[in-house]
This record gives C-alpha cells, structure tokens and sequence, in this order.
C-alpha cells in the first residue's frame, strides 16, 4: 500500500521568507499527487495536483511544486510567504487508474508572522 | 453553487451508542468519499461510492461502520456501538466523475466525541 510522509510537523517562518514543504511517497508505479490546504476554521481545498507532463506544477495563490520522480518527492514551494498563508498543509497521492481515493500526509502546520 | 455540507457539525455521544453522521455532495456529482480524521494526522480513507454502490469500502475500520447512499445524492455514515477511539472528524468529499483525475470537493466535517 502506498503511504506519504511530510518530515516537517511545524514551520514558523516570517512573511516575506520562502517556503519549502517536503513531501515524500512510497508506491513503485505511476501516481497522481495533491497537495491540499486547510485555513483556519475552513475546509480543505486543493491547491495544485500533478498527473501528467511538466513536472513543475502551479497553483493557487502563488504555491507551485516539482514532482520528482527519481525521489519519490512532491515537494511544495512559494518564494515570499504572507501571513494568510498560515494554515495547515497535506500532501496525498493516488495511484493512476485506480479508485480515486486519496492517501494523505499527516500534515505540516505553517505559522507566519509578521 | 453550493459546496459539500455536513449534519451534524458536532455530534457527543456516549459509548454503546449509535450515530448516523449525513453527507450532502455537490449537486451532479457521482463520486462520494468518507475520510476520517484523527488528531495530528491526515485524513484516512474510509470509504467510496460511486452513485449508489460502494465502490471501494476497503477503509471501513470494522463491521460497527456502514454507509448508504440509496439515491446516488445524500450520503449517511452509521457507526453502531460507539467506542472512544472513534473521536475524531468525519469528512466527506465528492468529486464529478470519480476519476482517478478529478477534484475532491471536501465538506467542513463532523466532529464527533465518544464519551
């Protein structure tokens, strides 16, 4: 079965700082990788997804992510950080051609002061 | 359009019960999943549909949990002799189509509380 790992629980960064959010996934075929967020008090909502091609995928509010195939990596990145940035960050992943269902990272917390 | 909602929001139970935790997807969408999601963790699978059959059930924890979705629309999450390790956030999403390719539209949860 394939898991997901996020290495960083907690991020505290100033605004203005660049963000780097590692996620790694174990599973030996293709997939497809989301990386989703959860402001507070609100729902969780998808902030970009890969499937195919270009392995630099842009989303919403200026988040972007490389998927590494070699690595086994999805990592999430944004060069200036904002304070509505805080929230908490979930990688998952499914394997292509299988049932959609999504197997989630336990999630890293991202706290930016001003 | 509306999004996923979710009834009840919060829901205290006490240990033996029974709860039924409903799921409204966005309309026209034929994919519904249930997720659950403990403290400090990521939200974990439970289980999918795809219109009225339950596609994929293969993150039901135990035979206590069930879940229908008789019309293709509403969807009711039953758990039976409620334990405390059941605390946690019930989360639904649906998607258009089901596709391994589709977006998960995820609703604001159910908090429920063993006592």
């Amino acid at each position: 079965a394939q898991s997901v790992s996020q290495h960083n629980h907690h991020v505290i960064l100033s605004e203005a700082a660049s963000l780097e959010l590692g996620c790694n996934y174990s599973y030996g075929g293709t997939v497809n990788l989301f990386w989703y967020v959860q402001y507070p008090g609100q729902h969780l909502q998808l902030l970009l997804k890969y499937f195919s091609g270009d392995p630099l995928v842009k989303g919403i509010k200026g988040f972007e992510a490389e998927f590494i195939k070699s690595k086994f990596s999805f990592n999430l990145r944004k060069p200036s950080v904002q304070w509505s940035d805080t929230a908490e960050y979930f990688c998952a992943v499914n394997p292509t051609g299988t049932a959609s269902k999504l197997t989630f990272g336990t999630g890293t917390r991202l706290q930016v002061t001003l | 359009g509306a999004g996923v909602s979710q009834t009840p929001s919060n829901k205290v139970t006490e240990k033996g019960k029974y709860v039924e935790l409903r799921c409204d997807p966005i309309s026209g969408h034929t994919a519904l999943y249930w997720y659950r999601q403990s403290l400090g963790q990521g939200p974990e699978f439970l289980i999918y549909f795809q219109g009225t059959g339950a596609a994929d059930d293969s993150g039901l924890p135990n035979d206590r949990f069930f879940a229908v979705r008789p019309e293709g629309s509403v969807s009711t999450l039953k758990i039976q002799r409620t334990e405390r390790g059941d605390s946690a956030v019930y989360l639904c999403a649906s998607s258009l189509v089901g596709s391994a390719a589709d977006t998960q539209y995820f609703g604001p949860g159910t908090r429920l509380t063993v006592l």
